[in-house]
């Protein structure tokens, strides 16, 4: 069965930062593009950013870009969203997902002083 | 950027009777190698999104034959034939033919 488990989010101050990680399993992780989809409480579906499935190339939402780097580990079959300068409206459920048709549980990631 | 407008944003439904949603874009959504990158996404209450149907029409295995799509270039129907208790939940459109975006969420209610 197809797996992702989404892990690393935390309360975290304003301007911090957080690495989030998403394991995968049941399928050939090297061959897909991944994606990082979030969701603010009591709110609609944002994507966040992409990578191609060898990592060499990322997309990023205009909200994130500059701040947020997506990356990926084939061999350890891990996607990643390093998140830096944080602010209060990225409090969201992080989903790591093989759009559109595999998705994790999500991570709970609260930015708040 | 590629915007999608869903309506209505909230649908009572009696159970038995058909529920439809409406999904437009901002511009065509048929990509350069023919296909059409629209899917539906249903979320249940403390669930993650789960895919019912990508590329207009095409039924994810295990998605039930009550669930169909219809629609081409910018605007686009979900319809739920004879709604079921467990059809109650926010239901998402989603463009995959300029990066990534969803519509807004329609809440499918029972009556």
């Amino acid at each position: 069965d197809v797996q992702l488990v989404e892990s690393g989010g935390a309360l975290v101050q304003p301007g911090g930062s957080l690495r989030l990680s998403c394991v995968t399993s049941g399928f050939t992780f090297s061959n897909f593009w991944m994606h990082w989809v979030r969701q603010a409480p009591g709110k609609g579906l944002m994507w966040v950013s992409r990578i191609n499935s060898d990592g060499s190339s990322t997309s990023y939402a205009d909200s994130v870009r500059g701040r947020f780097s997506i990356s990926r580990d084939n061999a350890k079959k891990t996607l990643y969203l390093e998140m830096n300068s944080l602010r209060a409206e990225d409090t969201a459920v992080y989903y790591c997902a093989r759009m559109a048709d595999f998705w994790g549980q999500g991570t709970l990631v609260t930015v708040s002083a | 950027d590629i915007v999608l407008t869903q309506t209505p944003l909230s649908s009572l439904v009696t159970l038995g009777q058909a529920a439809s949603i409406s999904c437009r874009s901002s511009q065509s959504l048929l990509h350069s190698d023919g296909n059409t990158y629209l899917s539906w996404l249903q979320q249940r209450p403390g669930q993650p999104p789960r895919l019912l149907i990508y590329k207009i029409s095409q039924r994810l295995s295990g998605v039930p034959d009550r669930f169909s799509g219809s629609g081409a270039g910018t605007d686009f129907t979900l319809k739920i034939n004879r709604v079921e208790a467990e059809d109650v939940g926010v239901y998402y459109c989603m463009q995959g033919t300029q990066f990534h975006s969803f519509g807004q969420g329609t809440k499918l209610e029972i009556k």
